[in-house]
């Protein structure tokens, strides 16, 4: 496809149970992006991959969420033992690197995690 | 730190008018700005940037914004609004190339 591709679009999970949220970015980017947004408020940062690595992980809330991105191109937000807490929408973007600067960040449509 | 004040969390103009979006912006270094769009069930997307060249910028849709270093604002306007610039705008800041910080964001209704 032409643009970030995140499944499910719509996640339901009850309190306590794993999740794994995908991102398919475009094809080509090596910058890969993950936020989250509550209800009623902007993206928060999550986690930044530059490649294969998390180059800045600092946004993520606590030892429970994790990602991974292992050949480069898809990526994978894991989040155990969901609170209700954790409901919210959940964005990828994906953007180029040339030299020493990443170009604009293309974002997908989200994920709308549900937390019961 | 990097972060966004956005002034207005609604703003409602009718149909013609101008639009103003206002955001005030905090940066230990010289930012990059952003305003982004987003449309119900969409993506988030671009709609101008400000990287250390001119100060007014000029986005897509007709939209602008101008980069006031002194007032350390970013404020958005069109001159005439329409109804499919009914969404929420996210103002943004970054202190580097990767991460960004949203504002709270701002929701634009368009009155017939």
């Amino acid at each position: 496809g032409a643009g970030v591709s995140q499944t499910p679009s719509n996640k339901v999970t009850e309190k306590g149970k794993y999740v794994e949220l995908r991102c398919d970015p475009i094809s080509g980017h090596t910058a890969l992006y993950w936020y989250r947004q509550s209800l009623g408020q902007g993206p928060e940062f999550l986690i930044y991959f530059q490649g294969t690595g998390a180059a800045d992980d600092s946004g993520l809330p606590n030892d429970r969420f994790f990602a991974v991105r292992p050949e480069g191109s898809v990526s994978t937000l894991k989040i155990q033992r969901t609170e209700r807490g954790d409901s919210a929408m959940y964005l990828c973007a994906s953007s180029y690197r040339i030299r020493v600067m990443n170009t604009e960040a293309f974002f997908g449509q989200g994920t709308r995690l549900t937390v019961v | 730190a990097q972060s966004v004040t956005q002034l207005d969390s609604h703003v409602s103009v009718s149909e013609g008018t101008p639009v103003l979006l206002r955001c005030n912006y905090s940066s230990s270094y010289s930012p990059s700005l952003f305003w982004y769009v987003q449309h119900p069930n969409k993506g988030l997307q671009l709609l101008l940037k400000y990287t250390s060249a001119a100060t007014l910028v000029k986005g897509i849709n007709g939209f602008e914004a101008e980069f006031k270093k002194s007032e350390t604002s970013f404020h958005l306007t069109k001159p005439s609004a329409h109804m499919s610039d009914a969404a929420e705008y996210f103002c943004v800041v970054s202190d580097n190339d990767y991460k960004l910080s949203f504002g709270a964001g701002t929701t634009v209704t368009v009155r017939a």
